[in-house]
C-alpha cells in the first residue's frame, strides 16, 4: 500500500539537540498529522495541520504544512529523554460530509534515539 | 488511556488457526479503522467502518475480515494464520462525518504472534 516518504529513517542525537524530520508525498492531502509511538503502544497524535502553509506549535514541537500540500516537517527543540520513540507523519483527505474521514496514509517513520 | 479499548493485548497461536481481535471505539466515535504494523514497519491500513458499514478497504487479505456491530464495537477476524501474519494490530476511532476534526485516536494494539 501507499506510504509517505519520511526522512531520516533514524536519528541518533544528544540530549538538548534540536531535531528535524520531514515527510513528502506524490499526492495532495487536506490534513497533515504527526504522531509519536512509544514501544508497545499505539501512536499518539502530536500536531494536526489543516491549511497549506500553516505553522503550528505544541510545546517544543513545531510542524508545518507545506504550501504544495505534498509535504510537511516536524521540528523538536532541545530534545529530552522522553522524546525517544518513533515519529510518524500521516496525510488525510476529507470525504463528503455524509462519510467518515478517509483513512490516514502513514509515513515510514523516524526512529529517534538519544545518546547519553 | 486513549479511550479506544483493544482486546486481547497479546495473542499467541499456531499456523492455520483463526483468531478474533476486538475493538471498542471512544464514546461517540462512529468510525473504526484497523491497521497492521509488522516489526519495525509503518502502519498499513486494512479496513474502515463507519456507523456499521464498510467504508474503505486497504491491503486486507482475503483471509481477513472485519465487521462493526450496532453498538459500534468492531472485530477483526484473521483465519488460516501464517507466520507472516505476526504483527501488531491497531484499532483507531474517530467521530466521522463532518464533525470530525482530524486524525484518529489509537488503541494500544493487539500483539499477534503466530508460531
Amino acid at each position: 500500500g501507499q506510504q509517505l516518504n519520511q526522512s531520516p529513517q533514524s536519528m541518533f542525537i544528544q540530549e538538548g539537540e534540536d531535531v528535524s524530520m520531514n515527510c513528502t508525498s506524490s499526492s495532495i492531502f487536506n490534513t497533515w498529522l504527526w504522531y509519536k509511538q512509544d514501544p508497545g503502544e499505539g501512536p499518539v497524535l502530536l500536531i494536526a495541520l489543516y491549511k497549506a502553509g500553516e505553522l503550528t506549535s505544541n510545546g517544543r514541537l513545531t510542524a508545518q504544512f507545506g504550501i504544495t500540500r505534498k509535504d510537511s516537517f516536524l521540528n523538536i527543540s532541545a530534545s529530552i529523554p522522553s522524546d525517544v520513540g518513533i515519529y510518524f507523519c500521516a496525510g488525510q483527505r476529507r470525504l463528503g460530509s455524509n462519510f467518515g474521514n478517509e483513512k490516514l496514509t502513514f509515513g515510514t517513520g523516524t526512529r529517534l534515539t538519544i545518546i547519553p | 488511556d486513549s479511550g479506544v479499548t483493544q482486546t486481547p493485548k497479546h495473542l499467541i497461536t499456531a499456523t492455520g488457526q483463526r483468531v478474533t481481535l476486538r475493538c471498542s471505539p471512544r464514546s461517540g466515535d462512529l468510525s473504526v479503522y484497523w491497521y497492521q504494523q509488522s516489526l519495525d514497519q509503518g502502519l498499513q491500513f486494512l479496513i474502515q467502518y463507519y456507523n456499521g458499514e464498510e467504508r474503505a478497504k486497504g491491503n486486507i487479505l482475503e483471509r481477513f475480515s472485519a465487521q462493526q456491530f450496532p453498538d459500534l464495537h468492531s472485530e477483526l477476524n484473521l483465519s488460516s494464520l501464517e507466520l507472516g501474519d505476526s504483527a501488531l494490530y491497531f484499532c483507531a476511532s474517530s467521530v466521522g462525518g463532518d464533525r470530525d476534526l482530524a486524525g484518529y485516536t489509537f488503541g494500544s494494539g493487539t500483539r499477534l504472534t503466530v508460531v
